[in-house]
């Protein structure tokens, strides 16, 4: 079946503008992460989805940055007024959000750069 | 809190080497553990996972045992291919940690087997 997908793959956009990066999840899976992986760092926790309503919110690094999911399923990623320390692969994943012995699906990520 | 160390890279080994990735963790809970891997151009997938003491995850020859005693979970492979070469990473995830299941990463170890 279909994975997680992300649009878009890259997006290049100059400091101070807002960018929105989404997320399609595998269908059925109730929960959907948002991680951070700057260059040669491993990845950083951002947000956690259960269903809807988000949990955890503590990986957000500042108010520039939120997210929202729909329909228990697309989620948005928005950073406003980005900034080139902004750059990195934003990963989103899924899982079925029953266990923590879940496996976590990732899409392919988007590769965001900041002039 | 909760964390994972990994052995740093790159790792550089010959066809048919015996390979070993070190990872050891902390946890205030009692996690599952995962190793993933990102091979060239292609998104993160789950290559094995763990999620209690003593049990053995094991995939395309790669195993990892959960060590509580040592709090490790090392990733082994008998005779690495060329086909091996990518990036791996440790993760665990923390059951104390209520409904979130977000992964916590090590930073990643690269492979790069010679033919």
């Amino acid at each position: 079946g279909a994975g997680v997908s992300q649009s878009p793959s890259n997006k290049v956009t100059e400091k101070g503008k807002d960018v929105e990066l989404r997320c399609d999840p595998i269908s059925g899976h109730t929960a959907l992460y948002w991680y951070r992986q700057r260059l040669g760092q491993g990845l950083e926790f951002l947000i956690y989805f259960q269903g809807n309503s988000a949990p955890d919110k503590s990986g957000l690094p500042s108010d520039r940055f939120s997210a929202e999911r729909t329909g228990e399923s697309v989620s948005t990623l928005t950073i406003q007024r980005t900034q080139q320390e902004d750059s990195a692969v934003y990963l989103c994943a899924s899982s079925f959000g029953l266990a923590h012995t879940d496996t976590q699906y990732f899409g392919p990520g988007t590769r965001l750069t900041v002039l | 809190g909760n964390s994972v160390t990994q052995m740093e890279g790159p790792v550089t080994l010959s066809e048919e080497a015996f390979l070993t990735i070190n990872c050891t963790y902390t946890a205030t809970g009692y996690p599952s553990l995962f190793w993933y891997v990102q091979y060239p151009g292609e998104g993160l997938q789950l290559l094995l996972k763990a999620t209690k003491a003593d049990d053995k995850g094991s995939n395309k020859g790669f195993e990892a045992t959960y060590r509580k005693e040592t709090t490790s979970f090392h990733l082994e492979k008998g005779s690495v291919q060329v086909s091996d070469s990518a990036v791996y990473f440790c993760a665990l995830s923390d059951r104390k940690a209520g409904n979130n299941r977000k992964l916590i990463w090590g930073l990643g170890t690269s492979l790069a087997v010679n033919p």
